[in-house]
């Protein structure tokens, strides 16, 4: 399993773009990285997934070199609601037999907006 | 649709005691699984189904035991209950032929063992 590398916690203020980077050098081939975030007493939630380059959805962009040895959340113009823990994951797409189908989220990176 | 639920939000244990964590869904999503997250930490994959009749282990699968009988239903079983499991238990879907990472969660459930 790729094992993935996250700042332990970040502050920014409100209306600032925020960057969080995971390293994860034992990438596999057929590796996608994957970004959760989670509010306190709730389970994560899905915010962005990706393979290579950039992708951009409407909540956060990913941003993931040639060598894919790492990546970078970007949540554009951050608010008190993003206050949260972001969990970076690598792993198969699809599951591919016995034992393939495991993900494994760090510790996470304790984001605080600051008013 | 009521997406995942679980069941109870809240559970108090004592050492030895078996007890099992409910878990439903209803939108018909073959991938189920259930991880536990400890305080402060990230969440670890206890074991997981890919469908009815098919379940696998996860990263620490000792002390729990799974089965899948319908697609909606993903229980969760703590044999004979350790502090070392108290934890915060969270059960998540993925629809079938989606890439797996994109998984619900529901809401999760509390347990403490004394």
């Amino acid at each position: 399993l790729a094992k993935t590398t996250q700042p332990i916690s970040m502050d920014s203020y409100e209306g600032q773009e925020v960057n969080i980077t995971c390293s994860h050098n034992n990438i596999a081939t057929n590796d996608y990285i994957t970004w959760y975030q989670q509010f306190p007493s709730q389970g994560p939630r899905f915010i962005i997934q990706g393979y290579k380059t950039k992708v951009t959805n409407e909540v956060a962009s990913l941003f993931i070199p040639a060598d894919r040895k790492s990546s970078t959340l970007s949540l554009p113009r951050v608010s008190l609601s993003d206050t949260a823990v972001y969990y970076c994951l690598v792993g198969p797409p699809y599951y591919s037999g016995a034992g393939s189908y495991q993900l494994t989220f760090g510790k996470g990176t304790k984001l605080s907006v600051i008013p | 649709n009521a997406g995942v639920t679980q069941t109870p939000k809240f559970q108090v244990l004592k050492t030895g005691q078996s007890m099992t964590l409910q878990c439903a869904q209803d939108m018909n999503h073959e991938y189920m699984s259930w991880y536990r997250q400890d305080p402060g930490m990230g969440l670890r994959l206890i074991h997981y189904s890919v469908g009815a009749g098919i379940t696998d282990q996860g990263e620490v699968p000792n002390g729990y035991n799974v089965s899948r009988s319908t697609t909606e239903d993903f229980p969760l079983r703590l044999l004979s209950a350790a502090p070392s499991q108290t934890s915060v238990y969270f059960c998540a879907s993925s629809p079938s032929g989606d890439r797996v990472e994109t998984q619900y969660f529901g809401p999760g459930t509390r347990l403490l063992v004394l």
